[in-house]
């Protein structure tokens, strides 16, 4: 079946530090992938997103590609911040599947300063 | 981009009683899912909130329990019935338009 795995957090970093999240996935077909973020308190955002093969989402500094041959959709960030302290959910929709969204575990991260 | 209001967002209920949740979207969407987190925990998923026809409901969730109402694309409720302490979670609504989820904003539920 469909799989989201995710790096296991809680994630430490100082401010200004390179982050990277693991996220690979298992699917059937061509699965369209995500990041949401979760802040404090709040609800689940849309982080970015990438529908096919090699696309590159971005958003607020955060890239992640989608990479067909490893099955991986890493979240990426030169240069974190305060702010950006949050756990953050990788997932997929596969087409196929109801169009169900798959989690993963989700990662908490925190960013001092 | 699709906005989803969801009400309440927290509540404080006694056991044994019920609480329904609602989800207002400001566009179609044709699927709508609801969900419930834990603290500090991913999200699991209740059921399938389907227009015309009965909620698909996922591996321990029951009708009984959560019954669902999805009246037309653009509105659905969720109820949480004679709760026990143990139904205290984060309860979250989600469309998805164009191959993106849109959630809202969480309800805040404890049972007393």
């Amino acid at each position: 079946g469909n799989s989201v795995t995710q790096m296991e957090g809680p994630v430490t970093l100082s401010e200004e530090a390179f982050l990277t999240i693991n996220c690979t996935y298992t699917a059937t077909g061509y699965p369209s992938l995500f990041w949401y973020v979760q802040y404090p308190g709040e609800g689940l955002q849309l982080l970015l997103k990438a529908t096919k093969a090699d696309d590159k989402g971005s958003n607020k500094g955060f890239e992640a590609t989608y990479r067909k041959e490893t099955t991986s959709f890493h979240l990426e960030k030169g240069s974190v911040q305060v702010s950006d302290s949050a756990v953050y959910f990788c997932a997929l929709i596969d087409a196929g599947n109801n169009r169900k969204l798959i989690w993963g575990l989700g990662t908490s991260l925190a960013v001092n300063p | 981009s699709a906005v989803i209001s969801q009400k309440p967002s927290r509540d404080i209920c006694q056991r044994g009683t019920s609480l329904t949740i609602q989800c207002q979207v400001d566009s179609q969407v044709t699927m709508m899912f609801w969900y419930r987190q834990q603290p500090g925990q991913s999200l699991t998923l209740i059921a399938t909130a389907n227009q015309g026809s009965e909620a698909t409901y996922e591996s321990g969730f029951v009708i009984d329990k959560f019954p669902i109402s999805r009246p037309n694309l653009t509105f659905s409720t969720l109820t949480v019935s004679n709760m026990s302490p143990e139904d205290s979670s984060i309860y979250l609504c989600s469309g998805i338009l164009n191959t993106e989820a849109f959630f809202g904003q969480g309800t805040r539920l404890t049972v007393v």
